[in-house]
């Protein structure tokens, strides 16, 4: 079947610009998990959605990171005012106690 | 915290020959789940093995498998016959049962298959 699907695959945008990610996890799969893989801090988690469930935040970095799940399907996770430090690959992964990840998207803040 | 340790940044091996990776956690818990993902060039994170905490047999998928010592918390992984498609960064993860199943990161091996 198909497997987790991120889009766009590279985005490159302005230091203050906003941007969106956006993932489409494994049919059926409830829980949908955002990480953020950089040079610096390696493999971090983010988010965490599970099913209609209130998404455990505790990962995200700052107050300009957001992300939200519709229809307990695609996720979108938003970056408000970017800065160059956010640049990095963002993944995507779905399923709980296996996690199988999408291709990423690598954000480049210029 | 659950910390991962990969104490290896680089490893290279001749093809067909056989190499094993090192990975090394700390936690208090007991149950969990440990992994080893394979994340080569073209940046799509693959599940190369998983092993569950409370089975004492060692995982194996095909040429890989993992030596799981539990008290030690060690959790190594064996490529047999390696083959130049094995080239790529190595993660070995952690994921605590019961909790939001994140998964805690090692900062990878970068293994290199020779012809």
């Amino acid at each position: 079947g198909a497997g987790v699907s991120q889009s766009p695959s590279n985005k490159v945008t302005e230091k203050g610009k906003d941007v969106e990610l956006r993932c489409d996890p494994i049919s059926g799969h409830t829980a949908l998990y955002w990480y953020r893989q950089s040079l610096g801090q390696g493999l971090e988690f983010l988010i965490y959605f599970q099913g209609n469930s209130a998404p455990d935040k505790s990962g995200l970095p700052s107050d300009r990171f957001s992300a939200e799940r519709t229809g307990g399907s695609v996720s979108t996770l938003t970056i408000q005012r970017t800065q160059q430090e956010d640049s990095a690959v963002y993944l995507c992964a779905s399923g709980k106690d296996t996690q199988y990840f999408g291709p990423g998207t690598r954000l480049t803040v210029l | 915290a659950q910390t991962v340790t990969q104490s290896q940044p680089e490893m290279s091996v001749q093809e067909a020959e056989t190499v094993t990776l090192s990975c090394t956690y700390d936690t208090s818990e007991s149950n969990y789940y440990l992994f080893w993902y394979k994340q080569p060039p073209s940046r799509q994170m693959i599940l190369v093995i998983r092993q569950e905490a409370y089975k004492q047999q060692n995982a194996t998928e095909n040429r890989f498998s993992v030596n799981f010592q539990k008290a030690a918390k060690s959790f190594s992984l064996k490529i047999s016959d390696s083959q130049l498609g094995d080239t790529a960064m190595y993660f070995c993860a952690f994921m605590l049962e019961g909790s939001n199943y994140k998964l805690t990161f090692g900062k990878g091996t970068l293994l290199t298959v020779n012809p």
